[in-house]
């Protein structure tokens, strides 16, 4: 397993139409977790995975967003009625979480997929 | 919550310069702290990370970076660029209490490396 890998890496819409984003994460991972990332900004948290379980989300996802994780591995990101303000890069990023093991702090991102509405 | 400060939001250096980025955090609880690079049109990867132990902490490509909680600061430091650091460079936090990995991120410093 080489990382996270996220399809595709480029996406562009015209404004009104749905898009879905995957994201395959490291294979033992157990949580995953969705940022968007716009022009000259870090990364904003959008929401979080644990296994199946979708256990956070920011006040930044709109109803228009809907994130799933059915089995426990991959995700997908659904934005519906996309809008100009929705063009963005959006990354995933997976961790292995052990409570006794510090090193599960860390989070592994993947290269992103850029959306582009226009 | 947390949050992150990046004052410098651009750094230009000369090649084989020093450079220090800034980074400030604010937590009211403890925290571990981490820096990821961000080459263009490219995802993050982690640069360096504090998660315990030595506040000194150094990755494998020169940068090295210090905790200091009374400060509440976490700085990037080089001796010396390289062209090849030409980069954005993210400081981000999260809290240490087996809560979520969930990163706040700072809205970045992007160093440009002048020949």
């Amino acid at each position: 397993d080489t990382g996270v890998s996220q399809d595709p890496r480029h996406k562009i819409t015209k404004r009104g139409q749905n898009v879905t984003f995957r994201c395959d994460p490291i294979s033992e991972h157990n949580r995953l977790y969705w940022y968007r990332q716009t022009l000259g900004q870090g990364p904003e948290f959008l929401t979080y995975f644990q296994n199946e379980a979708q256990l956070e989300k920011s006040r930044l996802l709109s109803d228009r967003f809907s994130a799933e994780r059915p089995k426990g591995s991959f995700s997908t990101l659904e934005i519906q009625r996309t809008e100009q303000g929705d063009s963005a890069m959006y990354l995933c990023a997976s961790s292995l979480r052990r409570m006794i093991d510090l090193r599960s702090a860390e989070a592994f991102f993947g290269q992103g997929t850029r959306l582009t509405v226009v | 919550a947390q949050s992150v400060t990046q004052l410098d939001s651009q750094v230009p250096v000369f090649e084989e310069a020093p450079v220090e980025l800034r980074c400030n955090y604010s937590s009211s609880v403890s925290v571990y702290l981490f820096w990821y690079v961000q080459y263009p049109n490219q995802g993050l990867q982690l640069l360096l990370k504090y998660l315990s132990g030595s506040t000194l902490v150094e990755s494998i490509n020169g940068f090295e970076a210090e905790f200091n909680k009374s400060q509440t600061s976490f700085h990037l430091r080089k001796p010396s660029v390289h062209i090849s650091d030409t980069a954005e460079y993210f400081c981000a936090v999260t809290t240490s209490n087996f809560g979520n990995e969930k990163l706040t991120f700072g809205t970045g410093t992007r160093l440009t490396i002048i020949p």
